[in-house]
């Protein structure tokens, strides 16, 4: 079935420094979602890229879908402290635009 | 998200127990979801339903059933639970583009 792949599994950063974490798969995605789970929590919904190409922003956070829509990025600038917890990608699979295949996700770890 | 409940919130239990895990939503979406999540693993599908007749498996749905009450309302059961069962659980909603999903349930088997 379809699978995505995220890398790195872990990124530990100072207060300050940038992050990114890239997701990539073999086949090309209909659309490709992000997702922020926090420690202790659940997970909570980002964004969602459709078009080839794509960039978005959310204040600090660089959303990127590739041209070829197999692969797709989150860059985060000057992390902060709030920005701790794992982030899932996630596309739909199965041929199913309601089913959801999510990445192993990338922990980020901030130190103040 | 409030509009996504899960009880209960922890459970232990022992080897062979059956049990419940249910889930309720307010958002009033036909779609819901069972997944698990294990350290390094992210989530796995085990069920989901697009209506109440509407049952389909997932990915990882050995050992594991489900019941759609109602469009509010999905419970998971394992009939016969086992240790490498302990993970934590979510239940999640969509409608047409995110997906929502309940605060979790702990469950450890020992």
């Amino acid at each position: 079935g379809q699978q995505v792949m995220q890398i790195p599994q872990y990124q530990h950063v100072q207060e300050g420094e940038d992050f990114t974490t890239y997701c990539n798969s073999s086949t090309t995605l209909s659309n490709i979602q992000w997702y922020k789970q926090r420690p202790g929590g659940h997970p909570v919904f980002l964004i969602q890229l459709v078009k080839s190409g794509e960039v978005k922003k959310q204040k600090r956070l660089t959303f990127q879908f590739g041209e070829a829509k197999k692969n797709s990025s989150l860059h985060i600038t000057a992390t902060q402290t709030t920005d701790v917890g794992t982030y899932f990608c996630a596309a739909n699979s199965g041929g199913s635009n309601y089913k959801l295949t999510f990445g192993k996700g990338t922990l980020l770890t901030v130190n103040p | 998200d409030a509009d996504v409940t899960q009880t209960p919130r922890n459970r232990i239990t022992k080897t062979g127990k059956r049990i419940m895990l249910e889930c309720s939503q307010t958002k009033g979406h036909d779609r819901m979801y069972w997944y698990r999540q294990d350290p390094g693993l992210g989530l796995r599908l085990i069920y989901y339903s697009f209506d109440v007749k509407d049952i389909n498996k997932g990915e990882i749905s050995d050992g594991y059933s489900v019941s759609r009450q109602a469009q509010a309302k999905f419970s998971l059961s394992l009939e016969s639970a086992i240790p490498n069962q302990t993970a934590l659980y979510f239940c999640a909603t969509r409608d047409r583009g995110e997906q929502f999903f309940g605060p979790g349930t702990r469950l450890t088997v020992l």
